[in-house]
């Protein structure tokens, strides 16, 4: 069975610094792994996916996010945060070749300025 | 990505009443998927919709609380039935694309039940 634990609920930097939201992951079989975000009163929008290629997976708006397998880990980075990054970030999970998605609880990235 | 609206964008409905709500894409799919977000929550999959055949819903979803049509490969209706306050979420609608693990997901239905 796949789940996803979202370490943090929230994560508050200040404008220019690194960014780090933290997600762990279980599944049975190969996983395919998301992040999504979520602005305020907008939709999810795709960041990032990681599905068996390189494991360090470059997305937009500067962000990346690396798998490690050993870990069991897919963590969210960003070298410098913008006061635009705020909102929830999403980690999902799904099996490779399924289609069910299984959300982590979302954190919550403040950026202060 | 596809291109993917909803309608309402949001309603204040009462208890007992029903609201269908819309999901237009821009392109042809083959699966699309409808969604809830309680708040202050995560999303949970409530179902499948595949054209041609009857949706699939997941544990805690019935047909009956939430029937679903998929007329064509470009659109899709959920019904949420017999509202109650607990029915008062985001609902969204995805579809698969780039990739067959991707999905693309709408703007969502913001649902009010008093």
């Amino acid at each position: 069975a796949q789940s996803v634990t979202q370490l943090d609920s929230h994560v508050s930097v200040s404008e220019g610094t690194p960014v780090l939201l933290r997600c762990n992951y279980s599944s049975s079989y190969s996983p395919s792994l998301f992040w999504y975000v979520q602005h305020p009163n907008k939709g999810l929008q795709l960041l990032l996916k990681y599905t068996s290629a390189a494991t360090l997976v470059k997305g937009i708006n500067g962000f990346e996010a690396e798998f490690k397998k050993s870990e069991t880990s897919f963590h969210l980075t960003k070298p410098s945060a913008h006061m635009s990054d705020a909102a929830e970030y999403f980690c999902v999970v799904s099996e490779t070749g399924a289609n069910n998605l299984f959300f982590g609880t979302g954190t919550r990235l403040t950026v202060i300025p | 990505s596809a291109v993917i609206s909803q309608k309402p964008s949001r309603d204040i409905c009462q208890r007992g009443t029903s609201l269908t709500i819309q999901c237009q894409v821009d392109s042809q799919v083959t699966m699309m998927f409808w969604y809830r977000q309680q708040p202050g929550q995560s999303l949970t999959l409530i179902a499948t919709a595949n054209q041609g055949s009857e949706a699939t819903y997941e544990s805690g979803f019935v047909i009956d609380k939430f029937p679903i049509s998929r007329p064509n490969l470009t659109f899709s209706t959920l019904t949420v039935s017999n509202m109650s306050p607990e029915d008062s979420s985001i609902y969204l609608c995805s579809v698969m694309g780039g990739g067959r693990e991707t999905q693309y997901f709408g703007p969502g239905t913001r649902l009010l039940v008093l």
